[in-house]
């Protein structure tokens, strides 16, 4: 299973571009790229996955260059609601079909 | 509404008073899971389902058990609860167990076990 390292924390303010990036050095040829949301005492949401290049919905952007070893979440103009803890998962399925949540990403927006 | 559901959202109890979290899904997924999650520990998957009848252990079985008799039910049982069990437990399920299904994520469920 790929190990990926976030930054512990981030701090931002309201209406600013935010970008996550997620390091995964040993991805495997299949394994895909998925980022969560998670607000406290809450499960943690999807946000948005990637395999290659770049990908967007409604909520965010996924940047995965060329090598796949990284990734960058990017969240346009934040609000308040938009604090939250971010992880990054890489090859969840793989061998014995485990999921691994990393440390995750703590983002704390202020107005 | 597609969900996960978890009962119960709060629970206390007392030590090696046998207990049942009930998990349940309603969009026909196949994998399901069970995570505690911890101050500065993270989110740690404690077994995980593949399809009916077929089970594993994550990465902290030890105290749990589940069963998957129906595609729909992952209940987390804890045969003798003890305090290092207090926890939030989330369950979550997605449509297949490949790495591009992501995960649907129940409310959670707070135990305290003194």
């Amino acid at each position: 299973l790929a190990k990926t390292t976030q930054p512990i924390s981030m701090d931002s303010y309201e209406g600013q571009e935010v970008n996550i990036t997620c390091s995964h050095n040993n991805i495997a040829t299949n394994d895909y790229i998925t980022w969560y949301q998670q607000f406290p005492s809450q499960g943690p949401r999807f946000i948005i996955q990637g395999y290659k290049t770049k990908v967007t919905n409604e909520v965010a952007s996924l940047f995965i260059p060329a090598d796949r070893k990284s990734s960058t979440l990017s969240l346009p103009r934040v609000s308040l609601s938009d604090t939250a803890v971010y992880y990054c998962l890489v090859g969840a399925r793989t061998g014995g079909f485990k999921t691994i949540f990393g440390a995750g990403t703590r983002l704390f927006v202020k107005a | 509404e597609a969900q996960v559901t978890q009962n119960p959202r709060y629970l206390i109890t007392v030590t090696g008073k046998k207990l049942t979290v009930t998990c349940s899904q309603n969009m026909n997924h196949e994998y399901m899971s069970w995570y505690r999650q911890d101050p500065g520990l993270g989110l740690r998957q404690i077994y995980y389902s593949m399809n009916v009848e077929v089970t594993d252990k994550g990465d902290v079985p030890e105290g749990y058990k589940v069963s998957r008799k129906e595609k729909r039910n992952f209940p987390l049982i804890l045969e003798s609860p003890s305090p290092n069990q207090t926890s939030l437990y989330f369950c979550a399920s997605s449509l297949g167990w490949q790495g591009n299904s992501p995960l649907h994520f129940g409310n959670g469920t707070r135990l305290t076990v003194t």
